[in-house]
């Protein structure tokens, strides 16, 4: 069982937005403004699309956008495309001994 | 351009020790902030942190895997190694090592499958 809390998955049509979130506790998600998500696709590595709740890494696309308010964090894409489909998670810093948590990952569909 | 790679073996059996390397560039890991960890993925299911090695050689470790798990650096060679020790058929996954910087794990190499099976 994942330390953080995702939706098993979520869908939307294409254009669409969506919003995934991510439930911890005031020892991590809500501690710290460290939030961190990863898209995965398929047989691939992880990627970073968000860190430190919000900011985005040069070269993903401003659909992706993070907030947090309190003990849950959320990743919001906007104009859904098909290649946004794969499999996301989230990820903070723990103040508790695990020092870096994960969630147990949301499967988006772009029905 | 950073990257990583992690290498080691595809099989192992259970009760054997395991060894990945993690082989990265671009980056220097005796420059203050900087950190590697090692994240794993059984096949379907979630991620899960299993270390991270400082370059101050920081140890933080998975407390449910600490027992187990050891990492080292040689930053001559940058390359970063976990040893899991006695391995057992649900230590099956993808292990992955990454760079950490701040609090995110920014760059990921392409994994390495590790099967454990007699």
């Amino acid at each position: 069982q994942s330390a953080l809390t995702q939706p098993a998955s979520v869908s939307g049509s294409p254009g669409q937005s969506i919003t995934i979130s991510c439930t911890g506790t005031s020892s991590d998600v809500g501690g710290y403004n460290y939030v961190s998500w990863y898209q995965q696709h398929p047989g691939k590595a992880p990627k970073l699309m968000i860190y430190d709740v919000s900011n985005r890494p040069s070269g993903v696309p401003n659909r992706f956008s993070g907030s947090k308010s309190g003990n849950t964090a959320s990743l919001t894409i906007s104009g859904l495309q098909a290649e946004d489909e794969a499999d996301y998670f989230c990820s903070s810093y723990s103040g508790s001994s695990t020092r870096v948590v994960f969630g147990g990952g949301t499967k988006l569909t772009v029905l | 351009q950073i990257t990583l790679k992690e290498s080691g073996p595809t099989l192992v059996k259970p009760t054997q020790t395991l060894t990945l390397t993690c082989t990265f560039s671009g980056f220097s890991l005796s420059t203050s902030g900087v950190a590697v960890g090692w994240i794993r993925q059984p096949p379907g299911k979630a991620l899960e942190w299993l270390a991270l090695i400082y370059w101050n050689d920081d140890k933080p470790y998975s407390p449910s895997l600490e027992s187990r798990l050891s990492v080292t650096k040689d930053t001559s060679k940058n390359q970063v190694v976990l040893t899991m020790t006695n391995m057992d058929p649900v230590d099956t996954a993808t292990y992955y090592c990454a760079q950490r910087r701040g609090s995110t794990f920014e760059h990921w190499g392409q994994g390495t499958l590790v099967t454990v099976s007699s």
